[in-house]
């Protein structure tokens, strides 16, 4: 099984400040025959279920506003949040599509200083 | 609009039995994978199983194997989460999620149900 494992735990960005979430697979979910890294974000919030904020590492859904953006490759991923807005408070969870068992990260809570 | 509403949670001892459903509108449900992903209280997300449009291949976590079998009703656009043999570490919020793709094993979710309550106790 793939072990995907984000970091930190949880971190705390002033209003308009930068947050950084980084996300490790146990192994490379970049399929080399179309260059494509198996790598989606979710955004949780309390009493929500997940929404789909990124997929294929680095591509944002429609309606997704451009401040989040996620990048990386093979086995090393980050979503970015340009400058946090009190909306998004919320805890974000990487997902591996490369192979099943479909598995996810452990979640970072994100809040407000 | 897509929407997904599932049901069938409830309060259930340990070794007995419980059936969820999802309900699908707002898209051509036969056309698209689906899964069964749950989260237990106060933590991450933990995929359950999946299944193809088609209902002809499924696919399931290791933790319910052999236990627990999806199906869909492509006539009724619902899909279907038979949990059997459950046990305290089943109880969580079951959520019904959608795919973007027809038969694909490796598949992110871009909708998701709001979930039902699946508690494990006696």
């Amino acid at each position: 099984d793939i072990v995907m494992t984000q970091s930190p735990d949880s971190l705390a960005v002033s209003l308009g400040e930068r947050a950084t979430i980084n996300c490790k697979s146990s192994q490379s979910v970049l399929y080399s025959s179309n260059n494509k890294n198996y790598l989606a974000w979710y955004q949780q919030k309390p009493g929500q279920p997940p929404k789909l904020l990124i997929s294929w590492a680095s591509t944002r859904e429609s309606g997704v506003p451009d401040r989040f953006s996620g990048s990386g490759s093979g086995t090393d991923f980050t979503l970015a949040i340009s400058s946090l807005q009190a909306e998004d408070v919320a805890v974000y969870y990487c997902q591996q599509y490369y192979s099943p068992p479909l598995t996810f990260g452990g979640g970072t809570r994100v809040e407000i200083k | 609009e897509v929407q997904l509403l599932e049901s069938g949670g409830n309060l259930v001892q340990p070794g007995g039995s419980l059936r969820l459903s999802c309900a699908a509108s707002g898209f051509t449900f036969s056309s698209y994978a689906m899964s069964w992903v749950r989260q237990a209280p106060g933590k991450g997300l933990e995929w359950v199983s999946a299944i193809f449009g088609n209902g002809a291949s499924t696919y399931y976590a290791d933790s319910v194997k052999g236990r627990f079998t999806i199906s869909r009703d492509n006539s009724k656009n619902t899909l279907y989460l038979q949990m059997n043999s459950l046990s305290a570490e089943d109880t969580a919020v079951y959520y019904c999620a959608k795919s973007p793709y027809y038969d694909s094993s490796g598949t992110n979710f871009d909708y998701w149900g709001q979930g039902s309550l699946v508690t494990v106790s006696s």
